[in-house]
C-alpha cells in the first residue's frame, strides 16, 4: 500500500539535544511538507520541498532544519535552538507543488521534552 | 493575509443527529481553493473535499455535504445522521493561487483553521 510513514510515533528530547523525525513516502510525490500541530491550533508550516534537493522555509522554520536528498525522504531535525519543541509533527506530500493540490499525511510524531 | 476561522472549538452530538461545522475565511485573492480534512484519533489527516473559488455548487457525498457561499466567505460542512466513526477533529483550509515566497514564485500555501473537535456519542 502506498502512503507516508513517520517514525518514531513518540519521541523525547533532552535539554540541548537535537532530534530527527523521519518521513518516508512511496507515493512518488514531488512535494513534501512538515507541519507542526499544537493543541487548539491549526497546522503551521515548518518547511516544504517542491522537488528533490530543494527546500524552503515555511512560517515557523526557526529552530528546525531539513534535507531532501532523496525523493521519498524528507527528515526534520529539531535543534536545541527550538525552545518550545513539544508538539505533534505531521509530514505530508502532494503529487506536485501547486495551490490546488490535496495533501496526503503521515500519522505523526509526538515530540515531548524531558 | 489569508485567514481561516472555525468558531466551534468542540461539538458534541448523539448518534443520528445532523451536525454542521462552520468555516469562514478571509482572502484578497479571487482565485483560491478551499479544503476540508478529517483527523481521526490515529493522527493522520485525511482529505475530504476540495473546492475552487469559481465553483459555488454545493456538493453531496453520501452523508457529507458542503455549502460554499462566496457572499459570506463561508464553506460549511454538514454530516447527516452522524455516526460514532465520525468522531474526529475536522480542519478547514484555504490555499491562494498568488501567494508568493521570497523568490517571487507562486505557491500553494495552505492556511488551516484551528479545527473543530466532533464527538458523536452512541
Amino acid at each position: 500500500d502506498g502512503g507516508i510513514t513517520q517514525s518514531p510515533k513518540y519521541l523525547f528530547r533532552k535539554e540541548g539535544q537535537n532530534v530527527t523525525l523521519s518521513c518516508e513516502q512511496n507515493l512518488n510525490h514531488d512535494a513534501m511538507y512538515w507541519y507542526r500541530q499544537d493543541p487548539g491550533q491549526g497546522l503551521r508550516l515548518i518547511y516544504y520541498s517542491q522537488i528533490v534537493n530543494d527546500f524552503q522555509k515555511g512560517d515557523i522554520a526557526e529552530g528546525y532544519s531539513v534535507s531532501r536528498e532523496k525523493k521519498e525522504s524528507f527528515p526534520l531535525t529539531v535543534t536545541s535552538a527550538q525552545k518550545n519543541p513539544t508538539a505533534f509533527y505531521l509530514c505530508a506530500s502532494s503529487l506536485y507543488w501547486g495551490y490546488d493540490e490535496k495533501l496526503f499525511f503521515g500519522s505523526g510524531t509526538q515530540l515531548s521534552v524531558l | 493575509a489569508q485567514k481561516v476561522t472555525q468558531a466551534q472549538t468542540e461539538i458534541s452530538v448523539v448518534e443520528k443527529e445532523d451536525v454542521t461545522l462552520d468555516c469562514v475565511y478571509e482572502t484578497r485573492d479571487t482565485t483560491y481553493y478551499l479544503f476540508w480534512y478529517k483527523q481521526p484519533p490515529s493522527g493522520e489527516l485525511v482529505f475530504l473535499i476540495r473546492r475552487n473559488s469559481f465553483d459555488e455548487q454545493n456538493e453531496i457525498s453520501g452523508r457529507y455535504s458542503w455549502n460554499f457561499q462566496k457572499s459570506t466567505s463561508s464553506f460549511n460542512f454538514t454530516i447527516t445522521a452522524s455516526q460514532v466513526v465520525d468522531s474526529a477533529v475536522y480542519f478547514c483550509a484555504l490555499s491562494e493561487a498568488t501567494n508568493l515566497n521570497a523568490g517571487g514564485t507562486s505557491y500553494g500555501k495552505l492556511t488551516f483553521g484551528q479545527g473543530t473537535i466532533l464527538t458523536v456519542h452512541p
